[in-house]
């Protein structure tokens, strides 16, 4: 059974440092994985995803990366913001057919 | 990206009452909708899976009786919970994910969430 483990599980950083967040999950035969957004009280919104052929994705101020033969997965947010605070959530499917399974999550901090 | 939507929102209850919940992708057909539930500071666990014109398959510790899921449509699929209690009380969260070709990838879309609260 496929499980995502995300540490740390709560960060807190000043403004303007660029961060990393880990996630790592124990079946590297994975379909995709899509890491999202959190804000309290509300649902998700999806940051970026990556198909197990590639090793990463860019938007933004957002990389995430994939290494699916060490079942990891970074999420690196450059020049933080304090409207970046929030849960950031990792989720992985191990096939077309099968549902995104989610890690805990981080609960980021920016403080201006 | 793709939208799909709940309804409602929020909603309050008294315990023992019923709770329909509405999920529905508005401009693509889902042929296989996720209901996920969420608590306090926790992350999101998966309760069922609906394929469109079959029942739903639930996940260990979900009690099926408890939570009926219809998804009768490509487009809608509803949670009802029924003689809902206080420990009922969560965040439900649907996901839809579009029927694509081989050569395609299964994004899942979620909706904004519902906040169950039941006293």
């Amino acid at each position: 059974k496929q499980e995502v483990t995300q540490i740390p599980a709560a960060l807190s950083v000043p403004e303007g440092e660029n961060l990393v967040l880990n996630c790592s999950f124990t079946d590297s035969a994975i379909y995709n994985l899509q890491w999202f957004r959190q804000d309290p009280g509300k649902g998700l919104t999806s940051l970026l995803l990556i198909q197990s052929s590639q090793r990463e994705q860019t938007s933004g101020r957002l990389n995430a990366s994939l290494d699916k033969s060490s079942g990891r997965s970074t999420l690196y947010i450059a020049a933080s913001q304090p409207g970046d605070s929030a849960t950031y959530l990792c989720a992985v499917s191990t096939s077309g057919n099968t549902p995104l399974v989610f890690g805990k999550g981080t609960r980021l901090s920016v403080i201006a | 990206g793709a939208v799909v939507s709940q309804h409602p929102s929020w909603v309050i209850c008294k315990s023992g009452t019923s709770v329909k919940i509405e999920c529905r992708s508005l401009d693509f057909q889902a042929t296989t909708m996720f209901w996920y539930r969420q608590f306090p500071k926790q992350s999101l666990m998966l309760m069922a899976t609906s394929n469109e014109g079959s029942k739903a398959t639930y996940e260990q510790g979900v009690e099926k009786d408890k939570f009926l899921i219809n998804h009768a449509s490509l487009t809608l699929s509803t949670l009802t919970v029924t003689s809902a209690h206080p420990e009922d009380s969560s965040f439900y969260i649907c996901s839809a994910r579009v029927r694509l070709g081989p050569s395609s990838y299964n994004e899942q879309f979620f909706g904004p969430g519902t906040r169950l609260t039941v006293l």
